[in-house]
């Protein structure tokens, strides 16, 4: 399982796109890339997951680039509701024991 | 469709009771987790389930034991309470075999004065 590094912080204004990077250098080949979104008092929701290029849903986006070693939350126009803690774990279906969250990204927006 | 449901949702017990906190899903995932999350911090596993049968311990499971009663229930058990595990502590399941991503419970508050 790869050790995923996030910025502790981000401040956006409503309407902006946010971009969260997270890095993960010793992702396997076998690894997927899944973003939480956790909110105080309740459990990490999934938001998104994907394996290399670009993933896209109704409420985010993911690139990856090619060689996988980091990837890209992208949040578009944000609003006071998506101020939340967002996780990044690069995960495969072995190595369940180092299966850690680390501290994720806490995203502020502001009106 | 309740997803993981865990009980109770808030406890306090002294120092040295001890506990079971239940957890249950129903997507029929073979998979199951338990995290528990200090203020300010990310997740940590502290045992999962692989399948049904099997379990195993993650990054911080001294102090904590678990039954895997069947493949919707996963328990965490305390057998003697400090106040070091004061924490929230959250279930989880997943499919993987599928590679799909793990879903979470809304966690049990637990405070051990």
């Amino acid at each position: 399982l790869a050790k995923t590094t996030q910025p502790i912080s981000m401040d956006s204004y409503e309407g902006q796109e946010v971009n969260i990077t997270c890095s993960h250098n010793n992702i396997a080949t076998n690894d997927y890339i899944t973003w939480y979104q956790q909110f105080p008092s309740q459990g990490p929701r999934f938001i998104i997951q994907g394996y290399k290029t670009k993933v896209t849903n109704e409420v985010a986006s993911l690139f990856i680039p090619a060689d996988r070693k980091s990837s890209t939350l992208s949040l578009p126009r944000v609003s006071l509701s998506d101020t939340a803690v967002y996780y990044c774990l690069a995960w495969g279906n072995t190595g369940f024991q180092k299966l850690v969250f680390g501290t994720g990204t806490r995203l502020l927006v502001s009106p | 469709n309740a997803g993981v449901t865990q009980t109770p949702k808030f406890q306090v017990l002294k120092t040295g009771q001890s506990m079971t906190l239940q957890c249950a899903q129903d997507m029929n995932h073979n998979s199951m987790y338990w995290y528990r999350q200090d203020p300010g911090m990310g997740l940590r596993l502290i045992y999962y389930s692989a399948s049904e049968g099997t379990t195993d311990k993650g990054e911080v499971p001294n102090g904590y034991n678990v039954s895997r009663l069947n493949k919707r229930e996963f328990s965490l058990r305390l057998e003697s309470a400090a106040p070091s595990q004061t924490s929230v502590y959250f279930c989880a399941s997943s499919d993987v075999l599928s590679n799909q991503p793990q879903h979470f419970g809304d966690g049990t508050r637990l405070s051990i004065l």
